[in-house]
């Protein structure tokens, strides 16, 4: 079946303009996870959806990045106002839900955000 | 804030030889998986070891996790060529979500023909 797709895979934006990235997770996933990935570096957790619940918020860097689920399937990832520190690969995955303990991620190929 | 941490940071080999990559963490986890991740974009899930567990083998991977040390191995037997890649270690059960996972910096594998 399909995996989760990203949008858009790369994107370059001047410093001081919004940003929107998409994620299309695997159908039948209730439970659905941003990510960042500077260079060189780890995943950087950022929010977490499961289902219709609240999203964990905890991880977002600051007041500028926000994100939305519709409908318990397709997310988007808003940055306003980006700053160049804000350049890295974003990377959507999506799991069963994760019960007691978490399930196996499984990644899209990521949106490549540049801010000059 | 990252929990795991992978050692070494890189490693080189030849094709047919066995490639061990190493990774401890710090609090306590409901499990611990491996992801390979090639070119610096979407990760592929390797296998899950549960912390009752202390070994699993899936193909030419072996993974070992000794919860008293907190650390965990990935054996991949017989590299290929097409194993280069990074390799990186996830443990959930203490991140700030609760589930999402905790992801060390990973290693860079390189394997030469």
């Amino acid at each position: 079946g399909a995996g989760v797709s990203q949008s858009p895979s790369n994107k370059v934006t001047e410093k001081g303009k919004d940003v929107e990235l998409r994620c299309d997770p695997i159908s039948g996933h209730t439970a659905l996870y941003w990510y960042r990935q500077s260079l060189g570096q780890g995943l950087e957790f950022l929010i977490y959806f499961q289902g219709n619940s609240a999203p964990d918020k905890s991880g977002l860097p600051s007041d500028r990045f926000s994100a939305e689920r519709t409908g318990g399937s397709v997310s988007t990832l808003t940055i306003q106002r980006t700053q160049q520190e804000d350049s890295a690969v974003y990377l959507c995955a999506s799991s069963y839900s994760p019960g007691i303990s978490s399930y196996e991620q499984y990644f899209g190929p990521g949106t490549r955000l540049t801010v000059t | 804030s990252q929990q795991g941490e992978e050692d070494p940071q890189a490693l080189s080999i030849q094709e047919g030889e066995n490639a061990t990559m190493n990774c401890s963490y710090k609090t306590s986890i409901n499990n611990l998986q491996w992801y390979r991740q090639n070119s610096g974009r979407g990760l592929v899930h390797l296998i899950l070891i549960r912390s009752n567990e202390r070994e699993k083998h899936s193909g030419r991977l072996r993974v070992t996790l000794d919860t008293s040390k907190k650390s965990s191995s990935l054996l991949i037997t017989a590299s290929r060529a097409a194993d280069t890649a990074s390799y990186f270690c996830a443990t959930d059960g203490n991140s700030n979500s609760g589930y999402a996972l905790n992801f060390g910096k990973g290693t860079s594998l390189l394997v030469t023909p």
